[in-house]
């Protein structure tokens, strides 16, 4: 079974600038959520979809929004990009919401410059 | 407010040796489920365990075991005769059973096994 895959793993954008990372989770399931590491603040969660609807919502600024596709897919999106936005975003994958495990993607890389 | 502490930033052991990694949370829940995640250097965060608060019972899997302690809100993480493989970070996390929630992870133990 291939596991969870983030698109672009690197990624270098401008401040000022927008982007849109992309997370394919594991076959068959049908929540994904999204994580901002840094070496400042550590894992932050950001928000979780099931079955294409907003579960929960981390404490982030509407500069960053997301979305989920009928095949479990998912998309994040930074507008207005900062440098402090620079960080490792990780996808993460589950049968469910709540309880489930999650299986993560290796994460794309964003620097703003 | 829920919060999970791993008051260990970074540890380093000999190779052979036991290491526990510390993990303490506070939640307002009382049911709730606990999690361990392992972040090696390639970067994808793997799973190794999940506890919900009404079990108590420590678990053991292979090197790796868990001792829950409700009493004293803490979760630790044990890995007996460690191997240099085993260098990682690792991440404690918490989450409610009962209402829609977001999970909460701790700062991350970074250790090191030295050959």
């Amino acid at each position: 079974k291939a596991g969870v895959t983030q698109t672009p793993r690197y990624l270098i954008k401008t401040r000022g600038q927008q982007v849109t990372l992309s997370c394919s989770p594991i076959s068959g399931h049908r929540s994904v959520s999204w994580y901002q590491q840094t070496p400042g603040q550590g894992l932050q969660f950001l928000f979780e979809y099931f079955s294409e609807t907003q579960r929960n919502k981390g404490n982030f600024p509407g500069r960053f929004s997301g979305r989920q596709f009928s095949n479990s897919r998912s998309e994040m999106n930074v507008s207005t990009l900062e440098l402090g936005d620079s960080a490792l975003y990780l996808c993460a994958s589950s049968l469910g919401s709540g309880s489930y495990e999650q299986y993560f993607g290796p994460g794309t890389r964003l620097t703003v410059t | 407010a829920q919060k999970v502490t791993q008051a260990q930033t970074e540890i380093s052991v000999v190779e052979k040796e036991d290491v526990t990694l510390d993990c303490v949370y506070e939640t307002r829940d009382t049911t709730y489920y606990l999690f361990w995640y392992k972040q090696p250097p390639s970067g994808e965060l793997v799973f190794l365990i999940r506890r919900n608060s009404f079990d108590e019972q420590n678990e053991i899997s292979g090197r790796y075991s868990w001792n829950f302690q409700k009493s004293t809100s803490s979760f630790n993480f044990t890995i007996t005769a460690s191997q240099v493989v085993d260098s990682a970070v690792y991440f404690c996390a918490l989450r409610p059973m009962n209402r829609d929630d977001k999970i909460i992870f701790g700062k991350g133990t970074r250790l090191h096994i030295l050959p």
